[in-house]
């Protein structure tokens, strides 16, 4: 899997659109780019994934350069409950049920002010 | 529908006993992998099973192990604890989804006294 670099911490104003970047310049291309958060002391939550074409979600918007050596989530409306650890995760999908390893970096901690 | 259950919620241990992990998937969920997560890291990988077969495993020693069940439940095992196995053990359920979006229960906090 493809590493990725993501800044330690970021902060947020409540109401604004957070913007989180991924640098992941060895990305194979058959590798999705996914985003999970964690929420202090609770299990990682899947937010979204892509390819090569922006994506959203109910959660998130995901925007994913052309030459796909970087990406940002967007959360459009941050609130105080986002704040929490993001992990970028570069990995290939599919597999037949052989391949849900995730190898989760330090992620950017987000801290939504009030 | 339950999200991904484990248990127990924490766990007091002392070095040298052993431990079992319990993890129950989404219904129709058919893998389950194990992470353990100390502070300030990021989970870690440990194993991943699917359909009752192990299909990858960390670079943890043998006194970890693991099972799956037919009902796809999972357990995992520690045994002669260190010190250094306080830490948080999360199980994540997946696999109907070509993505293999993983979804992950609350975790199991172990402490190693």
């Amino acid at each position: 899997d493809a590493k990725t670099t993501q800044p330690p911490s970021m902060d947020c104003a409540e109401g604004r659109a957070a913007n989180l970047p991924c640098n992941h310049s060895t990305i194979s291309g058959n590798e999705y780019v996914y985003w999970y958060r964690q929420i202090h002391s609770q299990g990682p939550q899947y937010i979204i994934h892509g390819l090569k074409n922006n994506e959203t979600n109910e959660m998130a918007s995901l925007i994913i350069t052309e030459d796909r050596k970087s990406s940002t989530l967007i959360l459009p409306h941050a609130t105080l409950r986002d704040t929490a650890v993001y992990y970028c995760i570069v990995r290939v999908a599919g597999g037949g049920g052989s391949n849900y390893k995730l190898t989760f970096g330090k992620g950017t901690l987000l801290t939504v002010n009030p | 529908d339950a999200g991904v259950t484990q248990s127990p919620t924490h766990l007091i241990k002392t070095r040298g006993q052993q431990v079992t992990l319990r993890c129950s998937p989404i219904s129709g969920h058919k893998s389950v992998s194990w992470y353990q997560q100390v502070l300030g890291q990021g989970p870690q990988f440990i194993f991943q099973y699917y359909e009752k077969e192990e299909r990858g495993r960390g670079n943890f020693p043998d006194r970890f192990s693991a099972r799956q069940f037919p009902n796809y439940s999972s357990e995992l095992n520690v045994n002669a604890l260190l010190l250094g196995d306080s830490a948080l053990y999360l199980c994540a359920g997946g696999g109907t989804s070509r993505y293999n979006e993983q979804f992950f229960g609350p975790g199991t906090r172990l402490t190693v006294l």
